[in-house]
């Protein structure tokens, strides 16, 4: 069975830092494309980041561009994001989602969620 | 970036109702459309994929139809665990984007 558990979340100043993983497992974590998807309080979903079977390319959405860094470690069947110069606007709820294979990719598998408070 | 427009925003039904969603795509994204539904304080859940395959699992009650802009999510006899947000979403291009949602509340 596919499992993905979000962590790392918590409440940080604006400006700071965070560092959020997703363990994943029942699956061949090195062969799917993997994303993060967040979701602030009382909104709708938006897609942040995304990164290659191998790590070697990476996405952003243009609000995030040169302050997150997503991540992967398939060693460890792990995906990260490194969240620098946090904005009261990034808070929310963080979930890694799986990327499926099919012809027409979408997101197949969620982890459960990681909460991001960004105040001061 | 592709905008994606769901309507309504929210809807009042009962259970046994026959229940529409449409999700309009701001340029044609063939059949790059998905989609989840959630429930409070949960993640989203995959309903449907290419706009009209049935995600595993998935009861049947639920069907997505369209291509190139205009795509309908339908459940047909909506039960109790049915409400929920309903989102769509393209992976056309990048940035993959979603609709605002809709909301399905009990009547």
């Amino acid at each position: 069975e596919v499992h993905l558990v979000d962590s790392g979340g918590g409440l940080v100043k604006p400006g700071g830092s965070l560092r959020l993983s997703c363990a994943a497992s029942g699956f061949t974590f090195s062969n799917y494309r993997m994303n993060w998807v967040r979701q602030a309080p009382g909104k709708g979903l938006e897609w942040v980041s995304s990164t290659s079977t191998s790590g070697d390319y990476t996405y952003y959405v243009d609000s995030v561009k040169g302050r997150f860094t997503i991540s992967r470690d398939n060693a460890k069947n792990s995906l990260y994001l490194q969240m620098n110069s946090l904005r009261a606007e990034d808070t929310a709820v963080y979930y890694c989602a799986r990327e499926s294979t099919n012809y027409y990719p979408h997101f197949d598998s969620w982890g459960q969620g990681t909460l991001v408070t960004v105040s001061s | 970036d592709i905008q994606m427009t769901q309507s309504p925003f929210s809807l009042s039904a009962s259970v046994g109702d026959r229940v529409t969603i449409t999700c309009r795509a701001s340029q044609s994204i063939n059949r790059y459309l998905h989609w989840y539904q959630q429930k409070p304080g949960k993640a989203p859940e995959l309903l449907i994929y290419a706009a009209s395959s049935l995600e595993s699992g998935v009861p049947s009650r639920f069907s997505g139809s369209g291509s190139g802009t205009d795509f309908t999510l339908t459940i047909n006899s909506l039960q109790p665990e049915d409400f929920a947000t309903y989102y769509c979403q393209h992976s056309y291009s990048t940035p993959p984007t979603f609709g605002q949602g809709t909301k399905v509340e009990i009547k």
